[in-house]
């Protein structure tokens, strides 16, 4: 079984610019999740996803955003980057997201903003 | 008061030894617990899930769990060079609560001297 899918691994952006990122989930996963690792704060939560509606949002701006699709995957936005938002984007995949699934993550994307 | 508290170490242990790993949560109602190994550059990796109070086996790794003390351990029997990584103690709320999210603690890093 394929594990969670995230691309692009590896990307540069200048600030202000905006950046996509996408996730394919364990097949048979209907939730998805998002998280972003910094050194300092660890893993924070982003937003959850399950069957196209955002369940739970993270304390994070309105620059951060997400989708879901039909078949799972989902993508998440930033725009007018900062400095600030370089970091190590995790996407994670569980059944339903409920208390009690395991989630499991993908390989991540680096995101690194000059 | 964060809401899942580790030790950020690190921690640092002979080869062969014990190596043990606490983490403390402050919502009496969370219901599962993880433990996930982070290798330097890499995503988290699940080592075990516990859901009751207990003690729970698998190979040379033992989560315990005390509910009442808000309590989770991860105990690494004959640890290994290879063991050096961050563990990150993850909780999920309660199921009541309505949220989808995964809290994770900061991580601790262990490293084994060989």
């Amino acid at each position: 079984k394929a594990g969670v899918t995230q691309t692009p691994r590896y990307l540069i952006k200048t600030r202000g610019q905006q950046v996509t990122l996408s996730c394919s989930p364990i097949s048979g996963h209907r939730s998805v999740s998002w998280y972003q690792q910094t050194p300092g704060q660890g893993l924070q939560f982003l937003f959850e996803y399950f069957s196209e509606t955002q369940r739970n949002k993270g304390n994070f701006p309105g620059r951060f955003s997400g989708r879901q699709f039909s078949n799972s995957r989902s993508e998440m936005n930033v725009s007018t980057l900062e400095l600030g938002d370089s970091a190590l984007y995790l996407c994670a995949s569980s059944p339903t997201g409920n208390s009690g699934n395991t989630i499991y993550f993908g390989e991540g994307s680096w995101l690194t903003v000059v | 008061q964060k809401e899942v508290e580790q030790n950020s170490g690190p921690l640092s242990v002979p080869e062969g030894a014990i190596a043990s790993l606490n983490c403390t949560y402050s919502d009496r109602g969370s219901q599962s617990f993880f433990w996930y190994r982070q290798y330097s550059g890499k995503s988290p990796e699940l080592i075990m899930s516990i859901y009751s109070n207990g003690d729970k086996e698998d190979g040379r790794f033992t989560a315990q769990l005390n509910k009442a003390s808000q309590y989770v351990s991860l105990l690494i029997r004959d640890s290994q060079p290879s063991d050096s990584a961050t563990y990150l103690c993850a909780v999920t709320p309660a199921p009541t609560s309505g949220t989808y999210k995964y809290i994770f603690g900061t991580g601790t890093r262990l490293k084994v001297l060989a």
